[in-house]
């Protein structure tokens, strides 16, 4: 069982190119969403979805993108790579609904350096 | 606004001491609070949730919602809890979790 799977997991980016992440999971997790690690700041939610084909907008949104095309997979995307990108990503998944646990369940993290 | 303060970036602590980790948070509703760890090469994991009324590697947290506080505590601690905890806050009427700036437990032999 895989859990929650992030690929890649190391990226190095020019300022200015594109790139997308993908998180997939196995465990038929309605939720699922992506945040960003710094130091001094802990985890801040970029953006999350409660469903395919929905996605939202979390704390530090801007420049960045989602896409949530199959239950299973969710997409980030950042267009235009700045220096201020510079973080360690992380994509979780939880079960849907109120009355249940709300236990996150996280991929390994994806570092990425934009130079 | 939902907030969770974690007023201590590094706590460092003898093993057998015991250790207290703060965590603080700010919601208007009912609360799930959670504490998630971090050891070094190892993915986010959850130690335990209020809910539970748990003890998960000894720690324990009690929910005190006078003080809208969370700690986690451990009687005597050790060298393998050593890590990086995050205190959390999930919306039970909404969909967000969101976390606190973190505390990195450093426990010395």
């Amino acid at each position: 069982n895989a859990g929650v799977t992030q690929t890649p997991k190391f990226r190095v980016l020019k300022t200015g190119q594109s790139m997308t992440l993908l998180c997939a999971q196995d465990m038929n997790h309605e939720y699922m969403y992506w945040y960003r690690q710094d130091p001094g700041m802990g985890l801040r939610l970029i953006h999350y979805s409660v469903g395919e084909g929905t996605t939202a907008k979390g704390e530090v949104p801007d420049g960045y993108n989602v896409s949530r095309l199959k239950k299973q997979n969710f997409l980030l995307g950042l267009e235009s790579a700045a220096p201020s990108q510079t973080s360690v990503y992380f994509c979780a998944s939880t079960v849907s609904g109120t009355g249940v646990p709300g236990e996150l369940f996280f991929g390994e993290g994806s570092r990425l350096t934009v130079l | 606004a939902q907030r969770v303060t974690q007023p201590e970036k590094l706590l460092s602590v003898f093993k057998g001491a015991p250790v207290e980790l703060k965590c603080n948070y700010s919601y208007s509703g009912s609360p799930e609070l959670f504490w998630y760890v971090q050891y070094s090469r190892q993915r986010l994991q959850l130690l335990l949730r209020h809910i539970s009324r748990e003890s998960i590697k000894g720690f324990t947290a009690d929910l005190n919602k006078g003080e809208t506080s969370f700690h986690l505590k451990k009687p005597f601690a050790q060298e393998e809890d050593s890590a990086m905890y995050y205190c959390a806050l999930k919306d039970t009427g909404g969909f967000k979790t969101i976390f606190g700036a973190g505390t990195r437990l450093f426990v010395k032999a």
